[in-house]
This record gives C-alpha cells, sequence and structure tokens, in this order.
C-alpha cells in the first residue's frame, strides 16, 4: 500500500491554541483530502484540496480551519483556536488513479486531544 | 446524498468459520463502494473496492465482497476468519455531489474473532 506519512502522531494542547497538523501525501500528488473521526464515531469528511485550492469542504470546516502546502512535498491543516470538541483522529487521504479507478490511502493519523 | 449503513455494531466469529460484515449503500447514479480496515491506533487500510464488473470483488488479506445492486448491498466477506482479522471496517461510498471525491463512511463494524 503507498505509504502517506502524518506527523505528529499525537498532540495534546489547551482550548484556544493553534494547532498544525502535517501530512506528507504519496509523492508528486497535487491534491489530497483530511478527514477526522471523533472518538467511537464514524471518519467524517473536512475538505479536498487541490493545486493549492480549497476544492471542497464540509460544515465542519469552519473559519478556525485552514489547509496550505508550505512547500512541494507536504500538507498542512491548521485549527487556529481549538476547542474542546475538536479532539479527534485527523487523517489525510492521499489518492492513486484518475476518475473513478481513484482510491484514497490514508495517513496513520494524528491524534489531537484538546484540554 | 450518498449514504451507506453499516447494521452491525460487533460481529463475533470464530476462528476458521466465514465471517460476513454488512453493508447496504444509498446513491443516486453508479455506485462507488468500498472496504476499510481500521487496527487500534492505527490509520485506515484499504482493502477492497467495486467500481464496475464483477459482482465479486477480491481484495487484500483474503477478503471479498459482493456486490448486490438489487438489494443495495456490498457485504465483506472471507471464508475463514483469522484471530488476526480482528478490528474495526467501515464500508464507504464515493459522493461527487461537491465535484470531487470526497468518501461517506458508515459507522463502522467491530469485527471480533475468537481462537
Amino acid at each position: 500500500e503507498p505509504e502517506v506519512t502524518q506527523t505528529p502522531s499525537h498532540q495534546v494542547t489547551q482550548m484556544g491554541q493553534e494547532v498544525i497538523l502535517r501530512c506528507v501525501p504519496i509523492s508528486n500528488h497535487l491534491y489530497f483530502y483530511w478527514y477526522r473521526q471523533i472518538l467511537g464515531q464514524k471518519v467524517e469528511f473536512l475538505v479536498s484540496f487541490y493545486n493549492n485550492e480549497i476544492s471542497e469542504k464540509s460544515e465542519i470546516f469552519d473559519d478556525q480551519f485552514s489547509v496550505e502546502r508550505p512547500d512541494g512535498s507536504n500538507f498542512t491543516l491548521k485549527i487556529r483556536s481549538t476547542k474542546l470538541e475538536d479532539s479527534a483522529m485527523y487523517f489525510c487521504a492521499s489518492p492513486r488513479g484518475g476518475g473513478r479507478e481513484e482510491t484514497q490511502y490514508f495517513g496513520p493519523g494524528t491524534r489531537l486531544l484538546v484540554l | 446524498a450518498q449514504s451507506v449503513a453499516q447494521p452491525e455494531d460487533q460481529v463475533n466469529v470464530a476462528e476458521g468459520n466465514p465471517l460476513t460484515v454488512k453493508c447496504t449503500y444509498s446513491v443516486s447514479g453508479n455506485p462507488y463502494l468500498f472496504w476499510y480496515v481500521q487496527y487500534p491506533n492505527r490509520g485506515l487500510q484499504f482493502l477492497l473496492k467495486y467500481i464496475t464488473g464483477d459482482n465479486l470483488v477480491k481484495g487484500s488479506y483474503g477478503f471479498e465482497a459482493e456486490f448486490n445492486k438489487s438489494q443495495t448491498s456490498f457485504h465483506l466477506k472471507k471464508p475463514s476468519a483469522l484471530v488476526s482479522d480482528s478490528a474495526l471496517y467501515f464500508c464507504a461510498v464515493r459522493d461527487r455531489s461537491g465535484g470531487y471525491n470526497k468518501l461517506i463512511f458508515g459507522a463502522g463494524t467491530r469485527l471480533a474473532v475468537h481462537p
């Protein structure tokens, strides 16, 4: 399976603090997805990012969230002012194959705990 | 809107017995369906997908899934379960309503294989 990496694996932060989660997708990919999984709940789509722009976002992805591609090899998800309910596993997913053959490969996730 | 349902929170199987994890879908248009597995404290690993063609799809680790259009189902199966198959299994459907390929996940089914 293609390798997608994420850092950090765990992060604990205080409510109101900013956090930046990082993802290194399958090499040379221009687009990727972020999902989150609140403990014990289903995996939910947050945002897709293509060619340096947000292509689609969910209702969860409000003004506190942003995504960037700071350099050619990694992508970031930033939460500006964390809330208790932001505690979750955050996954990035990198697609392989085009069009209807696309398969998303997920990173190991970052477990975020907001205190 | 696209959706999938996993009617069982947990499935218990004895090692060596066949297993089935159920998934039903509701889509407009052609269904693109996926199964992912999540081991404890790990990311989602892709198992298999149905795009078109044969209704029986073979995937990783000996898993297969049967697409049934009349019953709108995509059940995951394995002829002989292993203890190491114990994990959380997610069914997902591709949703292109926003123009991109986000995945909509079911709630997940915990598979417990007993020695």
